[in-house]
């Protein structure tokens, strides 16, 4: 058990590129979430993946933001034209689902992709 | 919908004092309720969870109890150690009413001073 590990750990751009970031889940964790964290706030939620398949979107997911899971292991987040006000932590973290209901789940959190669009 | 207010740090103690940490919901069903914290330099990671009224969750001397007629769930601990200096987020989830999403408080920063 390696923990939850996310690529890059930083990453700078300029306004208007796109960006992708990579999330490699605990092995053989079935539930998968993305977080955005801006600086003196909690974590606010993404999205969730049971396996591969997308199951919730926040409205904070616009149309510039998509994630994927293919195969139900890792999963990336891209996003398109970015802005300055995309500038953020973003955590992902996975979960076992032996514990039934995603509600009860302990999420094991990655370090979190650290994004600054200049 | 459902959403969490925590105290607004920062909280600075000094070694062996007690601490509480408060924390209130809103939620329309039956939440669990969580608390992560986040150390310097390190990711997010769970301290305790309850998941039904009435629930203590304990863990490293930190506790803290589900009240569903207070809607609380404020963090506890005896005596602090420098070593607990962190940032604390208290954070609800509730699959039947709120999704797969987990809503989290905004952070309370502890300072402990030897």
């Amino acid at each position: 058990d390696t923990g939850v590990s996310q690529n890059p750990r930083h990453k700078i751009t300029k306004r208007g590129q796109n960006v992708t970031f990579r999330c490699d889940p605990i092995s053989e964790h079935n539930r998968l979430y993305w977080y955005r964290q801006t600086l003196g706030q909690g974590p606010e939620f993404l999205t969730y993946f049971q396996n591969e398949a997308q199951l919730e979107k926040s409205r904070l997911l616009s149309d510039r933001f998509s994630a994927e899971r293919p195969k139900g292991s890792f999963s990336t987040l891209e996003i398109q034209r970015t802005e300055q006000g995309d500038s953020a932590m973003y955590l992902c973290a996975s979960s076992s689902g032996l514990a039934g209901e995603p509600s009860t789940d302990t999420q094991y959190f990655g370090p979190g992709t650290r994004l600054t669009v200049l | 919908g459902n959403s969490v207010t925590q105290m607004e740090g920062p909280v600075t103690l000094s070694e062996e004092a007690f601490l509480t940490i408060n924390c209130t919901y809103t939620a329309t069903g039956y939440p669990s309720l969580f608390w992560y914290v986040q150390y310097p330099g390190e990711g997010l990671q769970l301290l305790l969870k309850a998941t039904k009224a009435d629930d203590k969750g304990s863990n490293k001397g930190f506790e803290a109890t589900y009240r569903k007629e207070t809607t609380s769930f404020h963090l506890e601990k005896g005596s602090v150690q420098v070593s607990d200096s962190a940032v604390y987020f208290c954070a609800l989830s509730d699959q039947r009413t709120g999704g797969f999403k987990t809503i989290f408080g905004a952070g309370t920063r502890l300072f402990v001073k030897a």
